[in-house]
């Protein structure tokens, strides 16, 4: 039962350009999202959240878009930068649960 | 360093043999959660602990897995009599209070002979 859906395995994305990674969710109950970035070999990183009383959400050159009515929730990266190569994951939370769920992830390159 | 720390970063293990995962929590924080990912899929999350209680066990196996987070000294992962089917990463992460986000270590990268 995949509570939290990124339903693009990898994504790419030339340098400067907007890259928009998607995640979709099922349970009605979420009440918090967030992204990580994660490098090989290393644990996920915290990027940003959004709170479902809010639709957008922004820092720096990233920002999280949230639809509740659809159960929609994006990325924006811009503009993009090598650096930002790496596998992206949603993850949702409950407010009675501390508990994440993540979805699979998405593989951004970002291409010079 | 003032991350969250998990050692050992590699364990190799044959069948039935016992494995134990450590994790520090980063200071301040006295919240943690251990969570595996299998190649190619997300994180599923399996037990939250706060110090010498487990809070939430719903992702753990019923069988040959345990986590404790005593008083003293790091979170331990254990995981009995070893399969094939471990092999995995294992990921740590702590939190404030409960609150998000949670914050992650480097994981430990378990294989099984």
């Amino acid at each position: 039962d995949q509570q939290v859906k990124q339903n693009s395995p990898s994504l790419s994305v030339q340098e400067g350009r907007i890259s928009i990674l998607n995640c979709d969710y099922t349970n009605s109950m979420f009440d918090y999202f967030l992204w990580y970035k994660k490098y090989p070999a290393e644990g996920p990183t915290f990027l940003i959240s959004i709170s479902s009383i809010k639709d957008k959400n922004e820092d720096g050159r990233f920002t999280v878009f949230l639809n509740k009515s659809a159960k929609h929730l994006s990325l924006h990266i811009v503009p993009s930068q090598p650096g930002d190569s790496a596998v992206y994951f949603c993850a949702a939370n409950t407010g009675t649960a501390s508990k994440l769920t993540f979805g699979t992830g998405t593989r951004l390159q970002v291409t010079l | 360093n003032a991350g969250v720390m998990q050692n050992p970063r590699h364990l190799v293990r044959r069948r039935g043999q016992e494995a134990r995962l450590r994790c520090s929590p980063m200071k301040g924080h006295s919240h943690v959660y251990w969570y595996r990912q299998l190649p190619e899929e997300g994180l599923k999350f399996m037990v939250y602990l706060q110090k010498e209680n487990i809070i939430d066990e719903s992702g753990m196996p019923k069988e040959r897995f345990s986590a404790e987070f005593p008083k003293e000294g790091p979170s331990i992962l254990r995981i009995q009599q070893v399969v094939r089917g471990d092999s995995a990463a294992y990921f740590c992460a702590s939190s404030p209070q409960g609150y998000q986000p949670q914050h992650f270590g480097d994981g430990t990268r378990l294989s099984i002979l």
